[in-house]
């Protein structure tokens, strides 16, 4: 079945250390691409998002491209900063129902 | 309302008792999505309502776990006979029409003893 696979957490960094998690997935079809945030105490909102291969999705200096040919999806900061401390969720949705599977999750804590 | 609406925030049950968590999704959004967040375990497809739609119950754990939608809107997530391992936080989400973006409810911590 589709799945979404992310790298486990947590992840400890700097403030202004360059962030990569990554996210594969197996999917029947031509999947949608996503990754959500839940930042401490709040609920998950939508981060960024790409529905078609090799195109980008962007925001708050977050970027992810959808890599068809390695079915990846990964996420990329150049610069974080202690207010990005979260857990964050690569999810994928399919065409062929409009079910969305996420990945584990992947806790991340940035150091001043 | 504004947002996803869940209730209660919290549940403290006793093993064998049977709870109902509940969701009132944003106004108009014709699709609603219940997840289970555990521990280490990420976020765990429960069940989809779409419209008028025969629900995607393919996530349910077991039998003990039902869910309803009445008139389009408000959701009910019901466990029987409650056990330790159903102890994690219920996440409710709606969208507008199923798919792409989808707004969170805060959840409802269920904790059984």
């Amino acid at each position: 079945g589709d799945s979404v696979t992310q790298m486990e957490g947590p992840v400890t960094l700097s403030e202004e250390a360059f962030l990569t998690i990554n996210c594969t997935y197996t999917a029947t079809g031509y999947p949608s691409l996503f990754w959500y945030v839940q930042y401490p105490g709040e609920g998950l909102q939508l981060l960024l998002k790409a529905t078609k291969a090799d195109d980008k999705g962007s925001n708050k200096g977050f970027e992810a491209t959808y890599r068809k040919e390695t079915t990846s999806f990964h996420l990329e900061k150049g610069s974080v900063q202690v207010s990005d401390s979260a857990v964050y969720f690569c999810a994928l949705i399919t065409n062929r129902d409009d079910k969305i599977i996420f990945g584990k999750g992947t806790r991340l804590h940035i150091l001043p | 309302g504004a947002g996803v609406s869940q209730s209660p925030s919290n549940k403290v049950t006793e093993k064998g008792k049977d709870v109902e968590l509940r969701c009132d999704p944003i106004s108009g959004h014709t699709a609603l999505y219940w997840y289970r967040q555990s521990l280490g375990q990420g976020l765990e497809f429960l069940i989809y309502f779409q419209g008028n739609s025969a629900p995607d119950k393919s996530g349910l754990p077991s039998d003990r776990f039902s869910a309803e939608r009445t008139g389009g809107s408000v959701s009910t997530l019901t466990i029987q006979r409650t056990q330790q391992e159903d102890s994690a936080v219920y996440l409710c989400a709606s969208s507008q029409q199923g798919g792409e973006k989808l707004f969170f409810g805060s959840g409802t911590q269920l904790s059984v003893l």
